[in-house]
């Protein structure tokens, strides 16, 4: 089973629509991390959250909330959907491999406003 | 300015030979953090290779490498003997100093393409 993980894969939505993207990991870090990736563009931060009651913007956090319900899951929301939107989202989890920091990367989210 | 610079937007490569990905960076602070991610067509982001700014030595994993020059602000990856499943695109990728959050700054990308 995925490290992390993200629902749905792929979704189409309308402008003004609010739509929620939801991350789950089981790797027990604390750190999570929501991007976004336009075409040609390398991955934007969105926000992130150290715990359940830490929540910090990122880069590009205009349009877009999120929750830490749990340690295990980190919500992202577009509270009326926009076609500049449209990208493909990626959650991540930050923690430590051979005493090396890395993130650990979602399978993305492919997100379409019309 | 750019925190960091991938000037290379494509490259090709035949197959068993080596390629130089570039990647230069800008940072102010002493310690920070390297970062190379593979992402084929299907979309995923994969972790490839890590290189602290402590790091003496050049980081490895298996086909690949770091090339770290830290005058010269530069962190090219190298990958050895190109295989056709390396065709995908490459981000460098930076956290910066001692700052917690751990947040990643990306490069624009680097397609490569590993021709037959």
């Amino acid at each position: 089973d995925a490290d992390v993980t993200q629902t749905p894969r792929n979704r189409i939505t309308k402008t003004g629509k609010r739509i929620m993207l939801e991350c789950s990991q089981t790797k027990g870090h604390d750190r999570m991390y929501w991007y976004r990736q336009d075409p040609g563009l390398g991955l934007r931060l969105i926000y992130y959250s150290f715990d359940v009651k830490d929540i910090n913007k990122g880069e590009i956090s205009d349009g877009y909330s999120v929750s830490r319900q749990a340690q295990a899951k980190f919500s992202l929301s577009l509270e009326s959907a926009i076609p500049n939107q449209t990208a493909l989202y990626f959650c991540a989890t930050m923690g430590f491999r051979d005493q090396q920091e890395t993130q650990y990367f979602g399978p993305g989210t492919r997100l379409l406003v019309l | 300015a750019q925190k960091i610079t991938q000037t290379q937007p494509g490259m090709f490569v035949q197959e068993k030979e080596a390629v130089t990905l570039d990647c230069t960076y800008d940072t102010s602070d002493q310690s920070y953090g390297l970062f190379w991610y593979k992402q084929p067509s299907s979309g995923e982001m994969i972790f490839l290779i890590y290189q602290g700014s402590y790091d003496e030595q050049n980081a490895t994993e298996g086909r690949y490498s770091l090339n770290f020059q830290k005058a010269r602000k530069s962190a090219n990856l190298v990958i050895s003997a190109s295989q056709l499943g390396d065709s995908a695109m490459y981000f460098c990728a930076m956290r910066e100093g001692m700052d917690s959050s751990y947040k990643l700054i990306f490069g624009s990308g680097t397609r490569l393409l590993v021709r037959p």
